[in-house]
């Protein structure tokens, strides 16, 4: 258990909607991190929160948005949604906000557009 | 853009054989991480190496960082079927769109 929790575990929706995933990073760390994992992209970092500031932008769609509330939890929200943004997403959380701190990944939620 | 290219792609052996995984990249990161990912778990990381020719070892896991900061390998001593899993080396920088870079992954299979 990494300390990282997201929910929900398994999201299923339709295309055009508007879905919203949560994350609540483990104690004392400040610094949350989006990623998308899909069998044909990998991996990909979306964006990164540092104590309610965004830090760092990766390859993240426009119709994606995210935000890092007071209480350090973060929400990923997703719109207009298409059959291609099915994937897991992760969320990760670190105490820093550099390249070099450890990131600690929960254990993701699985969104699947139909 | 993949900007680091891990190779195998696919890996299976029989326990107790050794085996090196790679991290390839043209480009250069300041700092270097191992994860290892189980299926429908969020991945867990191994190491972090931050130093040109930086090598640390975990237990039978030993990890090598490139002189250059582009490459990096992972070699297992005595595979066990405990060390299956998918393998993924994570790039960082200090800044920008690739600020965080995943490797293309290992799937590493250890028969018993």
């Amino acid at each position: 258990d990494s300390g990282v929790t997201q929910t929900p575990k398994h999201l299923i929706t339709a295309t055009g909607q508007r879905v919203t995933l949560r994350c609540s990073p483990r104690s004392g760390d400040l610094s949350v991190y989006w990623y998308q994992q899909s069998l044909d992209q990998g991996l990909q970092f979306l964006i990164q929160y540092y104590n309610g500031e965004e830090r760092a932008k990766g390859n993240i769609l426009e119709r994606f948005s995210a935000q890092q509330f007071p209480d350090l939890h973060s929400e990923l929200n997703l719109s207009s949604l298409e059959l291609g943004d099915s994937a897991l997403y992760f969320c990760a959380s670190s105490v820093g906000w550099g390249y070099s701190y450890e990131q600690y990944f929960g254990p993701g939620t699985r969104l699947t557009v139909t | 853009t993949q900007l680091l290219e891990q190779s195998p792609q696919f890996l299976s052996i029989q326990e107790g054989e050794n085996l090196t995984v790679y991290c390839n990249s043209s480009s250069v990161f300041s700092s270097l991480q191992w994860y290892r990912q189980e299926p429908g778990e969020g991945p867990v990381l191994l190491v972090t190496v931050v130093t040109g020719g930086e090598v640390k070892k975990l237990k039978r896991l030993t990890f090598q960082f490139g002189d250059a900061r582009k490459d990096s390998s992972l070699h297992i001593t005595a595979a066990q079927p405990g060390d299956t899993g998918l393998y993924l080396c994570a790039g960082g920088r200090d800044s920008g769109t690739y600020k965080y870079i995943f490797g293309t992954g290992t799937r590493l299979k250890v028969l018993a």
